[in-house]
């Protein structure tokens, strides 16, 4: 059985980093095939994919974000992490960590969300 | 990155059917069977319904279908319960970025 959790603060100032950590079980990102993204989603708001990881190494971002978005995995703690720089209140919003298959093109598992207020 | 396309609400008696389509282009959902379909409880995570455009999840139930036809991909919903109101997401492999998601269509079941 595939499950996520998303974990991190709750609140960060504007212009800092924001650090998220998913630590996943199930299955594991030394597997061929395997791998875990990110999407937020504002409040009220439709879902937006950030980045993405493969048991392989290679990452995916969205253009838009690519700039602030870093995403990373330990295999031995079985968790992938994102940072995303220079945090504004636009980036208020639920972030989610999902497994996705590369075969199916697919999020198949996803983590609960954790909701990360920006303000000062 | 432009999201896909999708109407901002559908609705539905119990027992009808109904379809919420999702357009793209030839670079995402025109070019590649990998569109899924993702089902949306308020404060809930996403649930995946449907993936590679017509293939369910076992524990999903046969009364949602996918299909695809050029640059439109559709999730069909038939015999209407309660339980389907929700918000539904369509989502794309795409050439150009990789992952793309629809902006979303609220399903109301009157």
């Amino acid at each position: 059985q595939i499950t996520l959790k998303e974990s991190g603060p709750t609140l960060v100032k504007p212009t800092q980093t924001l650090t998220l950590t998913c630590t996943f079980s199930g299955f594991s990102l030394t597997t061929s095939g395997m791998g875990v993204g990110w999407v937020r989603q504002p409040p009220g708001q439709a879902l937006e994919w950030l980045a993405l990881i493969y048991w392989n190494d290679v990452e995916y971002y969205n253009p838009s974000l690519k700039t602030r978005l870093t995403i990373t995995k330990d295999t031995s703690k079985n968790q992938v992490v994102l940072t995303m720089t220079n945090m504004d209140p636009v980036d208020t919003a639920t972030y989610y960590c999902a497994h996705r298959l590369s075969v199916a093109a697919t999020f198949d598992f996803w983590g609960q969300g954790t909701l990360i207020f920006v303000s000062s | 990155q432009s999201a896909l396309t999708q109407p901002a609400s559908v609705s539905g008696s119990p027992g009808q059917s109904i379809t919420i389509s999702c357009t793209g282009t030839s670079s995402d959902i025109g070019g590649y069977n990998y569109v899924s379909w993702y089902q949306q409880y308020p404060g809930k995570a996403p649930k995946l319904m449907i993936y590679e455009v017509s293939n369910r999840p076992l524990e999903v139930s046969n009364r949602f279908s996918g299909s695809k036809s050029g640059n439109t991909a559709s999730l069909s919903i038939s015999g209407l319960q309660a339980e389907d109101e929700a918000d539904y997401y369509c989502s794309s492999y795409t050439s150009t970025t990789t992952v793309v998601f629809g902006g979303g269509t609220r399903l109301t079941v009157v």
